[in-house]
């Protein structure tokens, strides 16, 4: 069964730097997606990607975030100057029916920041 | 504002016995309903969506849900459950701002299975 792959497992970071989250989604998905989970909390939904570029974003999506598709094969997530609050569980998500909602998630980035 | 309520933070049931998990919305118009199993150290697993049509929906692992407008709930149901369908499940609702990849959460149940 395909998969949506995420690198690294864990990353941890210190407080002001950049941090890259990769993703591969799966390879005929047209939507992609970004969702974290802050410990105990909900998971919550950062931003929608379509036809290379944003469709929707949440609060969350500040200035210091931002996503791309470098290639054909890769999606990722950069935040910009790291906050401690930043730290959670990033998944990455990929669809491809009607509006495309998120079928696939992958098994999640824990980030870290001190 | 839109949310969604899983009353039932940790669930217990032995194997073999027959399994609902409760999920109410709150949303304003009609909604996309979904629930998601993760396994843990692992990624959210889409059991069953409903956009319309039947109410009751057959989702893979032989999970199905029934969406309830009256009651606002799309609770998940299996009737006989496995040592394996020990996890954490997660119901969603989509739709905002026409967009189905913008899922408002709940908080998530956990399932322990007792043999």
């Amino acid at each position: 069964e395909p998969e949506v792959t995420q690198t690294p497992s864990h990353q941890v970071t210190q407080m002001g730097q950049e941090v890259i989250l990769r993703c591969v989604p799966i390879s005929n998905h047209l939507y992609f997606y970004w969702y974290r989970q802050i410990l105990g909390q909900k998971v919550e939904f950062l931003v929608s990607f379509y036809n290379n570029e944003i469709s929707e974003k949440s609060e969350i999506f500040d200035d210091q975030f931002s996503v791309e598709r470098p290639d054909g094969s890769n999606f990722t997530l950069k935040i910009r100057s790291t906050k401690l609050e930043d730290s959670a569980m990033y998944f990455c998500a990929s669809g491809n029916r009607g509006g495309g909602q998120p079928q696939h998630f992958g098994d999640g980035t824990r980030l870290s920041i001190l | 504002a839109q949310s969604v309520t899983q009353p039932d933070i940790h669930i217990t049931v032995s194997e073999g016995a027959s399994l609902e998990l409760r999920c109410n919305y709150s949303y304003g118009a009609t909604p996309y309903l979904f629930w998601y199993v993760q396994s843990p150290g692992q990624g959210l697993q889409l059991l069953l969506k409903y956009f319309s049509g039947d109410t009751l929906v057959q989702g893979i692992k032989g999970f199905e849900a029934e969406f309830k407008r009256s009651q606002s709930s799309f609770n998940l149901r299996k009737p006989s459950v496995h040592w394996s369908d020990a996890a954490e499940y997660f119901c969603a609702v989509g739709g905002y701002g026409g967009s189905q990849g913008n899922l408002i959460f709940g908080k998530g149940t956990k399932l322990s299975v007792k043999p």
